[in-house]
């Protein structure tokens, strides 16, 4: 089983939708959680980082269920310049330092 | 502040080459990592440091060095290309909080890698 298990899609959504991502990961000492955003050949760019039980900006929610050992990314509203690639990230703990794995990543395409 | 900054951008080796992929970062920040990433595969950690002097393998360490001699620079070393090491790879930096790991971390551009 992968440390972190995301949904590749793609998810192919119209504009003004929304759509939710979930992710799950395996290590239960895992302390903190990201989700970032990676256009076509880019960097990957922070979008949210997930502590206790989630936080908003703006259309975007993340949430953490630490019990089912998984974080999911809410987006209302959705923007054509939404279309990207969303990476979930575990820091997992190992020897008394993290390491960040990431998921697969998630693609989402807007369309008009 | 540049951030984190790669080089080269791009590059093509042949088997059996080696070479040293550059990354570096003006934010002061303790920990730095190499990341490779492949259609479908995501971005895989090959090694991290967490300061100067401090290294440790991530997932895919095998057929790559590193060193950390300057909390500034993280080079990573090709000793002999494999066409499997055909890939992105992206250089991060972020600071530290001890124990709890890394905070966020911020990408350099990425280098993309053909091995003939």
């Amino acid at each position: 089983r992968k440390e972190v298990e995301q949904d590749p899609g793609p998810f192919n959504v119209p504009e003004g939708a929304t759509v939710a991502f979930n992710c799950t990961y395996s290590n239960s000492a895992s302390q903190s959680f990201f989700w970032y955003r990676q256009d076509c050949r880019k960097e990957p760019k922070l979008l949210m980082s997930v502590y206790s039980s989630g936080n908003e900006d703006g259309r975007f929610t993340a949430q953490l269920n630490r019990a089912s050992q998984y974080i999911s990314l809410l987006i209302r509203d959705s923007k054509l310049s939404d279309s990207a690639t969303y990476l979930c990230v575990v820091n997992m703990r190992s020897s008394n330092t993290g390491k960040l794995i990431f998921g697969q990543g998630t693609t989402l395409q807007v369309k008009p | 502040n540049a951030g984190v900054t790669q080089t080269p951008k791009f590059q093509v080796l042949k088997t059996g080459q080696s070479m040293t992929l550059q990354c570096a970062q003006d934010m002061n920040h303790e920990y730095m990592s190499w990341y490779r990433q492949d259609p479908g595969m995501g971005l895989r950690l090959i090694h991290y440091s967490v300061g100067a002097g401090i290294t440790d393998q991530g997932e895919v360490p095998n057929g790559y060095n590193v060193s950390r001699s300057t909390t500034e620079d993280f080079p990573l070393r090709l000793l002999s290309a494999a066409p499997s090491q055909t890939s992105v790879y992206f250089c991060a930096s972020s600071s530290s909080r001890g124990l709890a790991g890394p905070y966020e971390q911020y990408f350099g551009p990425g280098t993309r890698l053909t091995v003939t």
